[in-house]
């Protein structure tokens, strides 16, 4: 069955250093993947959307690769701030399909 | 109008009540979802309508019952829940050009006692 894995349950990092959050799937191939950021009580909120046949996205401070070798995405904040800190989800999803499965999230916790 | 937007925020309700979530959006998407969020967990997908239609139920209990007036509303009628259906009910909206980004809803925090 298809399994997502953000290896991070949580991630403590300092004010101004890269945060970098890792989404890792299995038994499945698919033709995006998405990340999304989430506060406490809050629905999430979409940020990046890569291609399978892309290798890197970027928007302002955020980063994301995609290796379908390796079957994992990362996901960076360069010049992380306080108010980055939420959690983040990642979800690996076909191609024509409205089917978003969620990886568990990392928790990021930006300490001034 | 950029948003998605849910009521109530916060729900109360016994066992034998019925009652029902609201979302509305008025972006165009014809792709609604309903999802559940418990605590410390992703959410997850329960419902999705394409162009008003039911095209995904994942296996919900028939307690839970939507419904897709028309493209902007979306609505989730709840009858004889359970304790452990307390939780967080998300709905999102996607673009009609196909599964990409989701629009989500600020949720409705519902408690069964």
């Amino acid at each position: 069955s298809q399994k997502i894995e953000q290896n991070s349950e949580a991630l403590n990092i300092q004010e101004g250093k890269t945060a970098t959050l890792t989404c890792n799937y299995t038994n499945y191939s698919p033709a995006y993947l998405q990340w999304y950021r989430q506060d406490p009580g809050r629905g999430p909120v979409f940020l990046l959307l890569i291609r399978e046949n892309e290798k890197e996205k970027r928007k302002e401070r955020l980063k994301v690769t995609f290796d379908t070798t390796l079957k994992q995405s990362l996901f960076h904040i360069t010049a992380s701030q306080p108010a980055d800190s939420a959690t983040y989800l990642c979800a690996p999803s076909g191609a024509g399909s409205y089917q978003l499965t969620f990886g568990k999230g990392t928790k990021l916790s930006v300490i001034p | 109008d950029t948003e998605v937007t849910q009521t109530p925020k916060h729900l109360v309700m016994g066992m034998t009540n019925k009652k029902s979530l609201k979302c509305e959006q008025h972006m165009g998407h014809r792709a609604m979802y309903w999802y559940k969020q418990k605590a410390k967990k992703p959410p997850e997908l329960m419902f999705v309508y394409s162009y008003e239609k039911l095209s995904i139920n994942e296996s919900v209990p028939s307690r839970f019952s939507p419904e897709c007036p028309n493209s902007s509303l979306l609505n989730l009628h709840l009858h004889a829940l359970q304790p452990e259906d307390s939780a967080l009910y998300l709905c999102a909206s996607s673009p009609p050009r196909g599964v990409l980004e989701q629009y989500f809803g600020p949720g409705t925090r519902l408690t069964v006692t």
